[in-house]
This record gives C-alpha cells, sequence and structure tokens, in this order.
C-alpha cells in the first residue's frame, strides 16, 4: 500500500491551545496537501505545500515539509470547538494525478 | 459554486447485488477518484480515472469495478456486494498535471450490505 499514516490518530485539547498533527508517507512527492472532513460527510481542502517549500501559512494554519524524512506536520493555532473535525495529508506524485490520503488524525476542541 | 454530487447519501443493498455508485462533476475535470473510508483506516483508493474511458487501480480495487464513459460522469460498480463492503464511499475529482491542486469531493454515500 502506498498509504502514508498520521498520528497521533486521535487528539483532544482545550479552545485556545495548539494542535498539532503528523503525517508520514512512503513515496517522492509533487506536493502534499491537508484535508479536513467534519463527521461524516465529503472533504474540504484546507492547504497545499509543494516539494520545494519547508513551510507554508494560512491563517491560522501552519504546515512543514521535511522531503528527506518524508514527513509534514499540520499546527492549528489557537484553536475553536469548530475545529473539531478529522484532518487528513494527502500526496501527489509526480509521475501520476493520484492523490493518496493517510489515515487521519480525529481532532476534538473542549470549549 | 463547484460541485461534486454522488447519486445517494445512505444506501442498503442486500449481499450478491449488483449496486452502482454514481458520481457527477460539474467542472471539467480529468480526474476523478473513488475512495472507500472506514474507521482508523483513512481513506482508500479503490480505482483512479485519468480520462474517459481511462481507469488504474488504487490500492484495493478487489471486489469493484468502474465506468467511465463521459467526462463528468464516473461511476463505482459492486459487482457482487458483500458485507465486507458495508462502507463510507467518497468521489472526488481534480485537475490533470503536475500544477494540478485540491480535490474536490461529493458529500459521501454510506453503504450497508445485509
Amino acid at each position: 500500500s502506498q498509504q502514508g499514516e498520521e498520528d497521533p490518530q486521535a487528539l483532544s485539547i482545550q479552545e485556545g491551545e495548539n494542535a498539532t498533527m503528523n503525517c508520514s508517507y512512503k513515496t517522492s512527492i509533487n506536493n502534499l496537501q491537508w484535508y479536513r472532513q467534519n463527521s461524516g460527510r465529503g472533504l474540504v481542502h484546507l492547504i497545499l505545500i509543494r516539494s520545494n517549500e519547508r513551510e507554508k501559512h494560512s491563517g491560522r494554519l501552519r504546515v512543514t515539509l521535511d522531503t528527506s524524512k518524508k514527513s509534514s506536520s499540520l499546527l492549528i493555532t489557537a484553536s475553536r470547538a469548530a475545529d473539531t473535525a478529522s484532518y487528513f495529508c494527502a500526496t501527489a506524485s509526480y509521475n501520476t494525478d493520484k492523490l493518496i490520503f493517510g489515515t487521519g488524525t480525529r481532532l476534538q476542541v473542549f470549549p | 459554486d463547484v460541485k461534486v454530487t454522488q447519486s445517494s447519501r445512505y444506501l442498503v443493498k442486500r449481499t450478491g447485488e449488483k449496486v452502482f455508485l454514481e458520481c457527477v462533476q460539474d467542472m471539467d475535470h480529468e480526474n476523478m477518484f473513488w475512495y472507500r473510508q472506514d474507521p482508523g483506516l483513512g481513506l482508500r483508493l479503490i480505482y483512479f480515472s485519468y480520462d474517459v474511458k481511462m481507469k488504474e487501480k488504487g490500492d484495493i480495487p478487489e471486489g469493484y469495478s468502474v465506468s467511465r464513459e463521459k467526462k463528468e460522469r464516473f461511476s463505482l460498480i459492486l459487482e457482487s456486494a458483500s458485507t465486507n463492503q458495508t462502507s463510507m464511499y467518497l468521489c472526488a475529482s481534480r485537475s490533470a498535471g503536475q500544477g494540478a491542486a485540491e480535490a474536490f469531493f461529493g458529500q459521501g454515500t454510506r453503504l450497508t450490505v445485509v
């Protein structure tokens, strides 16, 4: 399987705290993307980082990428109860348009 | 507003039935995907299509087939449904090429095979 893995599987924090989730993948990539899924729904794209980038920001989101370790992290700062969702990383390779997802992290933010 | 529409939100089928899951996108995307989602396993790619009538197997194609006769429509077929195919099925589409960015997802079909 080409599927990547994310850790932790589940994360519970209080509002205002930061949440960090990590993604490891197996193949060389063109870019890595993070998605969010509210309970039982489709996924929504959050942010994309290309293989030649090391860090990217979007609002309260910060993504890092270490291609030598084949890993990425997503940091959500000053979390809110509305951030409660599952978060997935997905990788896109150079030689195919396939998009391969990880196993996901379930984030619970308590008010 | 971009849209990926899956034909059913919930579906209950009997073991051995032939099941069709339909997905339509209105963004003229070349690439379409079918994933299944199970607790603790994330999204696993079943099949990927990069053009009309063109397809590639994903990680778990066994027991499934696909059809893409028109660019906007990608169908997932369970030839003979089994209880271990009870799952959430997600369709997605995305433009092609190395500059391609985000995938757009349908709302999912929760299939129960009894």
